[in-house]
């Protein structure tokens, strides 16, 4: 158990609708990232957080947002949704700017229909 | 364009003997990496990592070779072990912090 939580671990929507996955990070984890999967692909990085600040982004579509709270918290944010979006959508945490290594939480499952 | 390329999707091996995954990048600025094992409906959980003023780290079982000039890593699990087969994620990053470049994995199989 890497401390990282995720959920729903699986959501079925249909296309044209929006739809928000959670993550609690480990505790006392200041970074988050969101990463997805999708079929045949490695982790594609989307967007990080740091101690509630955008700090980077990676390949995130418009239709796509995501924010953290206070509390550490993160929600991404799925809108306008398309079958391409069907993937596994993975939370990462680690503790500070100084730390190359990532705990990641057990994935959101999407499929759009 | 890819990054960091894991050239075998696959990978069979007898329990027992010794597992070999590579990775490849090609990006000069990576100066640390890593690699994650992912077991099925998991997460990928960190395995173990090597700075690039190392070429070798080891960790048990596991031991990662980093080949700066070819720009080429790899990892040695011995002796590899039927709980060893999962999907193995080679990643790199360019500063502490930020965002980790992954390959698209190998799957390893250990057949007792």
């Amino acid at each position: 158990d890497s401390g990282v939580t995720q959920t729903p671990k699986h959501l079925i929507t249909a296309t044209g609708q929006r739809v928000t996955l959670r993550c609690s990070p480990r505790s006392g984890d200041l970074s988050v990232y969101w990463y997805q999967q999708s079929l045949d692909q490695g982790l594609q990085f989307l967007i990080q957080y740091y101690n509630g600040e955008e700090r980077a982004k990676g390949n995130i579509l418009e239709r796509f947002s995501a924010q953290q709270f206070p509390d550490l918290h993160s929600e991404l944010n799925l809108s306008s949704l398309e079958l391409g979006d069907s993937a596994l959508y993975f939370c990462a945490s680690s503790v500070s700017g100084t730390a190359y290594e990532q705990y990641f939480g057990p994935g959101t499952r999407l499929t759009v229909t | 364009d890819q990054q960091v390329k894991q050239n075998s999707p696959s990978l069979s091996v007898q329990e027992g003997r010794i597992s070999i995954l590579n990775c490849d990048y090609t990006n000069s600025m990576f100066d640390y990496f890593l690699w994650y094992k992912k077991y099925p409906a998991e997460g990928p959980t960190f395995l173990i990592s090597i700075s690039s003023i190392k070429d070798k780290n080891e960790d048990g079982r596991f031991t990662v070779f980093l080949n700066k000039s070819a720009k080429h890593l790899s990892l040695h699990i011995v002796p590899s072990q039927p709980g060893d087969s999962a999907v193995y994620f080679c990643a790199a990053s360019g500063q502490a912090g930020t965002a980790l470049i992954f390959g698209k994995g190998t799957t390893l199989s250990v057949s007792s």
